[in-house]
């Protein structure tokens, strides 16, 4: 079974509006932590973004941050004031305490800024 | 700041040779990971490695090898190349290794990636 659902193969957004990207997840293990990568068109995974599964208040990294919703085993990334810069492939991953060191990645999302 | 640092950046093999993918890291980071990436299927992890002299299987271990070297280095060795084995290959590190619960944040953090194809 798919431990993390990222429905949207590709996005599009107007440079300086805000996009969400979707990504939901399961998990019976009350411990786990959700991240956000980036990877451009260069190829490098770039880390954005961590929600623990404990965390009272939705996580934020500058532009970026995190719609957890525990009930929904929802994480959507909101990315504000789009950039050009921000055109990538961007992926949803999950750690829970039962699979120890192993991330599960989403299939990725394609985002485009348009100018 | 290196980070994490993969060797070679591009490899063209002929099916049934034998290559080692290089991965060292200067974050004195426990644990290391060696991923693929094939279109449409995001990042399968193939083995890693929790601390230095422990080796474990991801998901996609077959056709593979590993070697701890040290807790520097990890590599991954592909004895009989395959096309299957054309893929894009990420080597990872983190600080912390092993089941435990509060250690969910250990983020991973990854080299630039090599890009192999077998023909």
């Amino acid at each position: 079974a798919q431990k993390i659902t990222q429905t949207q193969p590709g996005m599009f957004v107007q440079e300086k509006e805000a996009v969400t990207l979707d990504c939901t997840y399961d998990t019976s293990d009350p411990s786990y932590g959700l991240f956000w990568y980036k990877q451009p068109s260069s190829g490098e995974m770039i880390f954005l973004i961590y929600q623990g599964s404990y965390d009272q208040q939705n996580a934020t990294e500058g532009r970026y941050s995190l719609n957890f919703q525990k009930a929904r085993k929802s994480a959507n990334l909101v990315i504000s004031a789009s950039q050009l810069g921000d055109s990538a492939m961007y992926f949803c991953a999950m750690r829970d305490t039962n699979t120890g060191n192993q991330f599960y990645f989403g299939t990725g999302t394609s985002l485009t800024v348009i100018p | 700041n290196a980070g994490v640092t993969q060797t070679p950046k591009f490899q063209v093999l002929k099916t049934g040779q034998s290559m080692t993918l290089q991965c060292a890291q200067d974050m004195n980071h426990n644990s290391m990971y060696w991923y693929r990436q094939d279109p449409g299927m995001g990042l399968r992890l193939i083995y890693y490695s929790a601390s230095e002299g422990t080796t474990d299987k991801g998901e996609v271990p077959n056709g593979y090898n590993v070697s701890r070297l040290n807790k520097r280095e990890f590599s991954l060795r592909l004895e009989s190349a395959a096309p299957s084995q054309t893929s894009v290959y990420f080597c990872a590190s983190s600080e912390f290794g092993g089941l435990a619960t509060g250690l969910a944040k250990n983020i991973q953090y990854f080299g630039a990636g090599t890009r192999l194809s077998v023909l």
